[in-house]
């Protein structure tokens, strides 16, 4: 979607490396959040950002760890891959002035 | 807590019938509703949305949405599907600002020729 990317938009990777995906935007929205998709189970939320340095858990952070030290960039690290870390990631922003998100492309993250 | 339920897992219509997703929700305030839609392999594009006033609210793509606190619902209508809806649909309830959604499991919609 305009002005929110994510990268790589595919990856496959080994159990027990660590993994890191990237989302910028160019919206300078103050919110940012990291969903999983999995079958069944809709989007659910692993972390989120509400500002520089401001983050904080969501409902499946075990695992994943996240760091945003510029408006822009809102990175989600996978400490070490797990099978069941198998899944597409969406990456998301919002602002108090437009509520509702706008969603990435997503990366589908696969764990062999 | 908030939590979202879409009963329907998969439906079918028939192209230019009539279409009604279900979503309840559960939300200690007044909600901020939302209904997305996905296409394969792309993100989530929003359809709708309401956050008070007139309970019928109007979207893109011909949507529509209704919001009956009683029933604590939000179901999605569109008088005549065309078959570039097929998609999956989700439903959302969230708050104020900072706004963290939850979703519901979601609706694949499968149009018939």
């Amino acid at each position: 979607d305009a002005g929110i990317t994510q990268s790589p938009r595919h990856k496959v990777t080994e159990t027990g490396t660590p993994v890191t995906l990237r989302c910028h935007q160019t919206e300078n929205h103050r919110y940012m959040y990291w969903y999983r998709q999995d079958p069944g189970h809709g989007l659910r939320l692993i972390h989120y950002s509400y500002g520089v340095k401001d983050t904080d858990k969501g409902e499946v952070s075990d695992g994943y760890s996240v760091s945003r030290s510029k408006t822009e960039d809102f990175l989600l690290t996978l400490e070490s891959a797990t099978s069941s870390q198998t899944s597409v990631y969406f990456c998301a922003i919002s602002n108090e002035l437009n509520y509702g998100y706008t969603f990435g492309s997503g990366t589908r993250l696969t764990v062999v | 807590a908030q939590s979202v339920t879409q009963p329907d897992i998969h439906i079918t219509v028939s192209e230019g019938a009539s279409l009604e997703l279900r979503c309840n929700y559960s939300y200690g305030a007044t909600p901020y509703l939302f209904w997305y839609v996905q296409s394969p392999g792309q993100g989530l594009q929003l359809l709708l949305k309401y956050f008070s006033g007139d309970t019928l609210v109007q979207g893109i793509k011909g949507f529509e949405a209704e919001f009956k606190r009683s029933q604590s619902s939000f179901n999605l209508r569109k008088p005549s599907v065309h078959w570039s809806d097929a998609a999956e649909y989700f439903c959302a309830v969230g708050g104020n600002a900072g706004n963290m959604l939850t979703f519901g499991g979601g609706t694949r919609l499968m149009v018939k020729p």
